[in-house]
């Protein structure tokens, strides 16, 4: 089985606070996907990586959070003044290359108090 | 911008039931579909997917099929087991990239025994 990791599973924030969280992609992989999910709902489609570079995110990406890959075997996700909405689990997948199934880590629960 | 709904928010069933998930779609272009399953703690994992009209997915006994008429990919188990409990998603992606996914709200499954 694929073994994309992720740290921490649980973060706890309060207001205001900075959040950072990391995905380690599977080994090999070029493509690295960031993902929110609130309330074991929808996941919604954060941010997309291809060889370290970003390609693709929506808008609140670009206001609010800040995403690098740093090297292709570590990606970051953080969010820069943390807000109650922002409450969700972040998941992160990762596949060989952009057009292949991907593997979701197990997520870090982020909880904004 | 493309959608995917899932009309069962909630299903609940008892052991050897038939399981029946309707998924809808709308897309520009042509998708290929998906169905993700996911446990407590864990990221989603693919069961299968299917890019063309008439096209038939199946993993561990559930199966879709790909209706571009209806435009419609409906999740079916004939037997389901407690072990099925879980929260399943439909999806769809238009490009070249199957990593940026759009997803369904999802629908909780609970097999009783």
């Amino acid at each position: 089985d694929a073994a994309v990791t992720q740290k921490p599973r649980y973060l706890i924030k309060m207001k205001g606070q900075e959040a950072e969280m990391k995905c380690i992609p599977e080994k090999g992989h070029t493509a690295v996907f960031w993902y929110q999910q609130k309330q074991s709902k929808e996941l919604k489609f954060l941010i997309y990586f291809q060889n370290q570079q970003p390609l693709d995110q929506i808008d609140m990406v670009k206001e609010r959070f800040s995403a690098v890959c740093p090297s292709s075997s570590l990606c970051s996700l953080g969010i820069r003044t943390c807000e109650a909405e922002d409450s969700a689990l972040y998941l992160c997948s990762s596949s060989p290359t952009s057009n292949t199934e991907v593997f979701f880590g197990k997520g870090t629960r982020l909880t904004v108090v | 911008g493309d959608s995917v709904t899932q009309t069962e928010g909630q299903v609940a069933l008892s052991e050897e039931d038939f399981l029946t998930i309707h998924c809808n779609y709308s897309a520009s272009g042509y998708p290929t579909l998906f169905w993700y399953v996911q446990y407590p703690g864990e990221g989603p994992q693919l069961l299968f997917r299917a890019s063309r009209d008439k096209e038939k997915g199946s993993s561990r006994g559930f199966e879709a099929t790909y209706d571009k008429g209806t435009t419609s990919f409906h999740l079916r188990k004939a037997s389901v087991q407690e072990s099925d409990s879980a929260v399943y998603y439909c999806a769809l992606n238009t490009g070249a990239n199957t990593g940026k996914l759009t997803f369904g709200h999802g629908t909780i499954l609970r097999v009783h025994p």
